[in-house]
């Protein structure tokens, strides 16, 4: 069983603040998590993946993410938040021998300027 | 080309119709979905198939059925059309293989009036 949680619907932010979307997992298996964004009337778009080879995962748009199985946590940084960075973040989940991911209930970035 | 394409992009209908989403993706991929993403942005799956075997979300309603004519292929038929299904409806798919994103296609946004 996977499971997925995003703390907080929607996170407001000044341009050049520090953005933190938070993820936590449960799984029963060893996971693979992901950040995808959403931009309004498009699909869904990865911005970075842990696979277990780096627990600090680096994705596009200066994002990054920490897998800390600690506190089952895998949740989304950037240093500055920039206008564009406004969208709808998801984290997912999947585990060793199941290809169909499970999603969170998403987070809404408002970036004000 | 797009990777995954959808059509329609936009659906607007009558209760108690039927109609079909199409899918097609030309990445070669092995394994496609059907998501449903409410208005509150919650992504729920509802099918993932590949050659080998569909997956169905129990508490999809089985007025909706995928149909897969070849592997590039997977649309979603809806009948007895209802209120409640008003939703954009996204197709994914993905390769083999462990720890694998996720390809989207930009959504249908199904209205029924």
């Amino acid at each position: 069983a996977q499971s997925v949680t995003q703390l907080g619907s929607h996170v407001s932010v000044s341009e050049g603040a520090l953005v933190l979307l938070r993820c936590n997992y449960s799984s029963s298996v060893p996971p693979y998590l992901f950040w995808y964004v959403q931009y309004p009337n498009q699909g869904l778009q990865l911005l970075l993946k842990y696979t277990s080879a780096a627990t600090l995962v680096k994705g596009i748009n200066g994002f990054e993410a920490e897998f800390k199985k600690s506190e089952t946590s895998f949740h989304l940084t950037k240093p500055s938040a920039h206008m564009s960075d406004a969208a709808e973040y998801f984290c997912a989940v999947s585990g060793t021998g199941s290809y169909i991911p499970t999603f969170g209930r998403g987070t809404s970035l408002i970036v004000h300027p | 080309d797009t990777a995954v394409s959808q059509t329609p992009k936009y659906l607007v209908t009558q209760m108690g119709n039927d109609k079909s989403i199409k899918c097609e993706q030309n990445l070669g991929h092995d394994t496609m979905y059907w998501y449903k993403q409410d208005s509150k942005k919650f992504l729920k799956i509802m099918f993932s198939y590949n050659n080998k075997e569909l997956i169905i979300n129990e508490t999809v309603p089985n007025r909706f059925s995928p149909k897969s004519p070849d592997k590039a292929h997977l649309n979603l038929h809806i009948n007895s059309l209802e209120l409640g299904d008003s939703a954009v409806y996204f197709c994914a798919s993905r390769p083999l293989g462990q720890g694998e994103k996720l390809f989207f296609g930009s959504g249908t946004q199904l209205s029924v009036l």
